[in-house]
């Protein structure tokens, strides 16, 4: 089985400063990796995937994250946060032979404040 | 397309009582996948289902869930009867096929089930 742990689970950030988001995951088989964020009362939201091909993959929003297979990590970051960022960022991962069962981590939420 | 959409937003139901909760998927999508989302336990996958089938429900917690796909178009998760415990969002999800480019999952807003 798969799991994933995200290392913090809240992190204040001021605006305009950059942000890491930080996600490992544990497998013995090849996986998909995401990010999701979750706005307030809102479902969840694509924010970028990894599946294969370059390690570092952008997504909306100005975020980026970096796969990195002998660390078995998968970190979220952001030069430059917005007020607008203050959500709920969930990192989740699937095997590649079984699509479907995406296993979640516990959620950062991230608080930015002026 | 307008997403996936879930019905009802929210649901306050009395314990005891049977509580259905709606989804449309996108369509085109094959996969639906119903997800529970509650502080304790983070988000789990419940059951999920492939072109109207159901290939995994191990993460059903108990026979009082169910759950049906009788077209593409159209998911129930049903709990009867309700706890308290049941308490939480509920999402679903929908996807293309592994192997599609576009392989993700897009999710609905949620049911927000409150049982008293």
């Amino acid at each position: 089985a798969q799991s994933v742990t995200q290392l913090d689970s809240q992190v204040p950030v001021f605006e305009e400063a950059p942000v890491e988001l930080r996600c490992n995951y544990s497998s013995s088989v090849s996986v998909y990796l995401f990010w999701y964020v979750q706005y307030p009362n809102q479902g969840l939201q694509l924010l970028l995937k990894y599946l294969s091909g370059s390690t570092l993959v952008k997504g909306i929003n100005g975020f980026e994250a970096e796969f990195n297979k002998s660390q078995t990590s998968f970190h979220l970051r952001k030069p430059s946060v917005h007020i607008s960022d203050t959500a709920e960022y969930f990192c989740a991962v699937t095997r590649t032979d079984s699509w479907g069962k995406l296993q979640f981590g516990a959620g950062t939420q991230v608080v930015v404040t002026p | 397309d307008a997403g996936v959409i879930q019905s009802p937003r929210h649901e306050v139901t009395e314990m005891g009582q049977e509580v259905t909760l709606r989804c449309k998927p996108i369509s085109g999508h094959n996969s639906l996948f119903w997800y529970r989302q509650t502080m304790m336990r983070g988000l789990e996958l419940l059951i999920y289902f492939n072109n109207n089938v159901p290939i995994d429900d191990s993460g059903m917690p108990e026979d009082r869930f169910s759950a049906k796909m009788p077209n593409a178009s159209f998911s129930t998760l049903k709990i009867q009867p309700s706890e308290p415990r049941d308490s939480a969002v509920y999402f679903c999800a929908s996807s293309f096929p592994q192997g599609h480019l576009n392989t993700e999952a897009f999710f609905g807003q949620g049911t927000r089930l409150t049982v008293v």
